[in-house]
Parts: C-alpha cells; sequence; structure tokens
C-alpha cells in the first residue's frame, strides 16, 4: 500500500517570499504523483500532476514541484506568494493505471498555506 | 461545463439518526467516489463506483454506511445510525473512466456534524 506523508501541517509566510511544502510518499511500485488546493469552503481543486517525463512540473499560477525518485518526494514550490494563495495544499499518490480500481487518490493530511500581509 | 453538484453543503444531526447525501457528477463521467474528510487529515476514500457497479468499497463501514448509484449517473450515500467519530466534510468526485482518467473533479463537498 501507499502513502503520503506532507511534513508541515502549517507554514506562515510573507507576502511575496517564497514557500516551499514538503511532500514524502511510500510505494513499492510506480506511482502517480499530484497537488490539490483545497480554498476555504470549496472542495478540491487539482493545482499540478507529475505522471511522466519531465521531472519538474508547473501549474498556471507559478507554482511548480519536482519529482525525486531517490528521495521518493514532490515538494511543491513557489518563488513569491500572493495573499490569494492562501488555502490548504494536498499531496496525492495514485498508482499507475493496472485496471479496475485504479487512480485511486491517496491522500496526505495537508499543509495550510497562510500568506501574511 | 457544470462541475459536481453536492447537497445538502452543511447537515447537523443527532447521534444514532440518519442522514443521506447526494451527489450529481460531471455529465458523461463514468466513475464516481466518495470520500470522507475529517478534520486536519486528508480526504480518505469509502468507495468508487464505475457507472452503476461497485469498483471499491474496502473502506467503507458497511455496519452504518450505505452508498449506491442507481443509472449509473446520481449517488447517494447514506449512514444510518450516526456516530459522532462520522463527524466530517464527504466529498464527491468524479472522472471519465475513460484511459489515462486519472484527473478527478470534486464536488464542494457535505459538512457533517453529528452531536
Amino acid at each position: 500500500a501507499q502513502s503520503v506523508t506532507q511534513l508541515d501541517s502549517q507554514v506562515p509566510v510573507f507576502e511575496e517570499a517564497p514557500v516551499e511544502l514538503r511532500c514524502n510518499y511510500s510505494s513499492s511500485v510506480s506511482v502517480y504523483l499530484f497537488w490539490y488546493v483545497q480554498y476555504p469552503n470549496q472542495g478540491l481543486q487539482l493545482l499540478l500532476k507529475y505522471l511522466s517525463g519531465s521531472t519538474l512540473v508547473e501549474s498556471i499560477n507559478g507554482f511548480e514541484a519536482e519529482f525525486n525518485k531517490s528521495q521518493t518526494s514532490f515538494h511543491l514550490r513557489k518563488p513569491s506568494v500572493h495573499i490569494s494563495d492562501t488555502a490548504e495544499y494536498f499531496c496525492a499518490v495514485s498508482l499507475v493505471y493496472s485496471g479496475a480500481g485504479s487512480y485511486q487518490l491517496t491522500f496526505g493530511k495537508g499543509t495550510k498555506l497562510s500568506v501574511i500581509p | 461545463e457544470a462541475g459536481v453538484a453536492q447537497s445538502p453543503r452543511y447537515k447537523i444531526i443527532e447521534k444514532r439518526q440518519s442522514v443521506a447525501f447526494w451527489c450529481n457528477p460531471i455529465s458523461g463521467h463514468a466513475t464516481l467516489y466518495w470520500y470522507q474528510q475529517i478534520l486536519g487529515q486528508g480526504p480518505k476514500l469509502l468507495i468508487q463506483f464505475q457507472n452503476n457497479g461497485v469498483v471499491d468499497d474496502s473502506q467503507l463501514p458497511k455496519d452504518r454506511f450505505s452508498a449506491e448509484r442507481l443509472k449509473g449517473v446520481d449517488s447517494t450515500l447514506k449512514i444510518q445510525p450516526a456516530k459522532l467519530e462520522d463527524s466530517a466534510v464527504y466529498l464527491c468526485a468524479s472522472s471519465t473512466g475513460q484511459g489515462r482518467s486519472y484527473e478527478q473533479y470534486f464536488g464542494p463537498g457535505t459538512r457533517l456534524t453529528v452531536t
């Protein structure tokens, strides 16, 4: 079975400062990796995903994450945060497709990012 | 394109009462998921449907939880009787269910408080 560890439950950061949200996973087989964002009173939205190819993936709003197989990590970074980035961020894994029942997501506990003006 | 719809958004009940949640997935999405998100934790999969069939319900507490997806579209999740530990946000998600349908689209959730 796979598992996801998000090391920080809360991360406060000043506006325009850089931020890194850490995610480590455990799996004996290949996985897909995801970051989801949850704004207050809203459902989860996919922020970015790693399936294969380039280990650095980017989102449309300036976030990026790098897949590191040797360290089993998929940390999320942004060079300059905005107030609107305040939300909870969830790292998730899914087994690479292998038939019915696949693409089930296993989530970490989440990291609350608070951007301070 | 309309997103995943869920109702009600909030529900408060007393323990031992019953409650039902409703989910309407994105039109044409064959796969539907129900997740339970307890405060301070990530979502946990309860049940997965492919059309109107159950793919995986291994984490569904079947003594009190039930779910159905009649006609392969809408789905309902029921809890009977509810316990205090069932207080959580119940999320519904859907995906196309075809090919590399790894992306799941989530509804806003139903926040259940059991007193």
